[in-house]
This record gives structure tokens, C-alpha cells and sequence, in this order.
């Protein structure tokens, strides 16, 4: 199974962009790349996902190498509410045997 | 109605103990799926269910048992857990994963439990 490594921890100043890194170096063509969030006692919310080209929504940007081998998560002007763990995923498989199995994910702070 | 609603909350059982995880959604969606989370670990993948049958079961011991009495329901089965057993259990559903587009997973907000 492809799997994802990130960063255990980050910090960035509200108002500034946060760029968060994942490796998925064993990534297969087929594999999406999905970016998830989960804030203390919650449970992990959709930020955003991409096979190979760059993605945007209300959310974030997702920028992945042409390689496919990583990827960054940008939010564009981090707030407060931003604080939590974000998870870098690779979705295996497709129809009902599909998956997504999460990484050890990055605990972004944001400070004021 | 994008919401996915786990009961109860907060379990707290014996080792002898039989109980129930209950999760519900009303978005139309045939995928559904259980994850462990143990504290400041990622989610476990655990059982996924599409279109109410079982498709994907991760290894997990006998003592959890999962049930899809229909499109809308999805239950774990409890019955002589272990102290290590306590987590955060996660219900999440999706559409069915085609091979393109948005199938995003939305997750409820757990049941905290711990085995005595």
C-alpha cells in the first residue's frame, strides 16, 4: 500500500500562508492524493484532493509535483482556526474496494 | 443534511460487557465505513460497507462486529472487548468510490470509549 510522510509539526503566524510538505513516493497512477484536517475531539473534515494537477478550492490549494512523488498543501492566509492536525492520505483502489488509509499527519499551530 | 451522527458520544464498558455503536446519515451515500483512533495516532481503516454489504475488513478481531441493516445505518457490534481496545471510533460515509470526481469521506464526530 502507497503510504505518506509528513512533517510531525509546524508552526505559522496568523495571517501568512501555510505551506504543508507530504511525501508519497510509492504512489501509483491511479492513486489520489486527498488532504484532510481534524481539529481536537472532531472528527477529520475534506480539505481537498488531486490525481496530478494542481487543485484550488474555498479551502486550500494543492500543488503536486510532476512526479507526483509530493505534495504541499497551501492555506492562503492561516487564521487561528486553522490550528489542527492536518493528514496527507493516498486513496487506494476504486468502487467498493476503495480506501483511504491516513498518515501520521502534521500538527499545524497557528500563533497569533 | 451533510451530517454524519454517531451515538452514544462517551461508552464506558466492562470486559464482559456487550454494547452498541450506533451511526446514521441521510446523504444518500452507499459507502460507509468504521475507523479506530487511538490517542495522537491517525484514524485505522477498520470495515468498509458499500451498498450495505461488507466489502473491506482490515483484520480486526471477532470481538467487533459490524452490521448495515440499511442504506442509512451503519452499527459496531461490542461484545468482551479488551483494555486496549479503548479509542476513539469513527464513522465516516462517502458515494461509492468511482475512479474520478469528488467521493470525499464525511466522518462523524466519534465515540469516545473505554474498557474497564
Amino acid at each position: 500500500d502507497a503510504k505518506t510522510t509528513q512533517p510531525p509539526s509546524m508552526d505559522c503566524a496568523e495571517g501568512r500562508a501555510a505551506n504543508l510538505p507530504c511525501n508519497h513516493s510509492t504512489i501509483s497512477g491511479n492513486e489520489y492524493v486527498y488532504w484532510y484536517r481534524q481539529i481536537h475531539s472532531q472528527g477529520p473534515q475534506y480539505i481537498i484532493h488531486g490525481l496530478k494537477n494542481n487543485e484550488t478550492n474555498e479551502m486550500a490549494s494543492l500543488i503536486i509535483t510532476e512526479d507526483r512523488k509530493s505534495s504541499t498543501l497551501i492555506l492562503p492566509h492561516a487564521t487561528l482556526r486553522d490550528t489542527a492536525v492536518y493528514y496527507c492520505i493516498v486513496r487506494i483502489g476504486s468502487g467498493n474496494t476503495g480506501k483511504l488509509i491516513f498518515g501520521q499527519g502534521t500538527t499545524l499551530q497557528v500563533k497569533p | 443534511d451533510t451530517e454524519v451522527t454517531q451515538t452514544p458520544k462517551h461508552l464506558v464498558m466492562g470486559m464482559t460487557n456487550k454494547k452498541s455503536l450506533k451511526c446514521e446519515q441521510h446523504m444518500g451515500h452507499r459507502a460507509m465505513y468504521w475507523y479506530k483512533q487511538k490517542a495522537k495516532k491517525p484514524p485505522e481503516l477498520m470495515f468498509v460497507y458499500s451498498y450495505e454489504k461488507l466489502s473491506i475488513n482490515e483484520s480486526v478481531p471477532s470481538r467487533f462486529s459490524p452490521e448495515c441493516p440499511n442504506s442509512s445505518l451503519l452499527n459496531l457490534h461490542l461484545h468482551a472487548l479488551q483494555p486496549e481496545d479503548s479509542a476513539l471510533y469513527l464513522c465516516a460515509s462517502s458515494p461509492v468510490l468511482g475512479r474520478r470526481g469528488r467521493s470525499e469521506l464525511f466522518f462523524g464526530s466519534g465515540t469516545q470509549l473505554s474498557v474497564l
